[in-house]
């Protein structure tokens, strides 16, 4: 039974550059979260999506970061540009239904330089 | 608004110890409660959940109780193996009218020793 899948699971990238992560959630999963965690901040929501349809995206640092859901088992997070301060590990998580566990990918290990 | 606050650590136990990380919530309604454990280099996986008040969640040895009176929802094992060294996270979900809102503590490393 796959888990959520995360690609790639490490990039190193030069500030300015576009960044693209990739999520594919569990099948039949209606949730998708997006996560991002760092020594400093912790596990800090990005946003996430209810049947491809973005809930909340209160947790999205600034402009520079953009997430879409074009159908049930995709899911994106870019940033652009890239700065030093983005470098963390985000992770994907998905989950069957309101209230349910959440399950989450291995995480995207980013680092800007 | 909601929070989730759980133990600082860093804990280090030996080998058969017993294990209490504390966590307490705020909610405005009746939030399920979850626990969830992260080894490194891995991402996030639930180790138990409780639903609603009273109820006792539990696996592979760990237990934590739903205690509404006191807002509380600490993790406890009676006799901790050094497989057990990982940061373990309290979270909380509760539906708003505005859709569910999940808050994550800010994680509890443990350390066992042989």
């Amino acid at each position: 039974d796959a888990g959520v899948i995360q690609s790639p699971r490490h990039e190193v990238t030069e500030m300015g550059q576009e960044v693209t992560l990739r999520c594919k959630p569990i099948s039949g999963h209606d949730y998708l979260f997006w996560y991002r965690q760092t020594m400093m901040r912790g596990l800090e929501l990005l946003i996430y999506f209810n049947n491809n349809v973005p809930i909340d995206d209160s947790g999205m640092p600034e402009d520079r970061f953009s997430a879409k859901m074009p159908n049930a088992s995709f899911s994106t997070l870019k940033i652009q540009p890239s700065e030093p301060r983005d470098s963390a590990v985000y992770f994907c998580a998905s989950s069957f239904d309101d209230g349910q566990p959440q399950h989450f990918g291995d995480g995207t290990r980013l680092s800007i330089l | 608004g909601n929070s989730v606050t759980q133990m600082e650590g860093p804990v280090t136990l030996s080998e058969e110890a017993f294990l209490t990380i504390n966590c307490t919530y705020t909610a405005t309604g009746y939030p399920s409660l979850f626990w969830y454990v992260q080894y490194p280099g891995e991402g996030l996986q639930l180790l138990l959940k409780a639903t609603k008040a009273d109820d006792k969640g539990s696996n592979k040895g760990f237990e934590a109780t739903y205690r509404k009176e006191t807002t509380s929802f600490h993790l406890e094992k009676g006799s901790v193996q050094v497989s057990d060294s990982a940061v373990y996270f309290c979270a909380l979900s509760e539906l708003w009218n505005t859709g569910n809102q999940f808050y994550f503590g800010t994680g509890t490393s443990l350390t066992v020793i042989p």
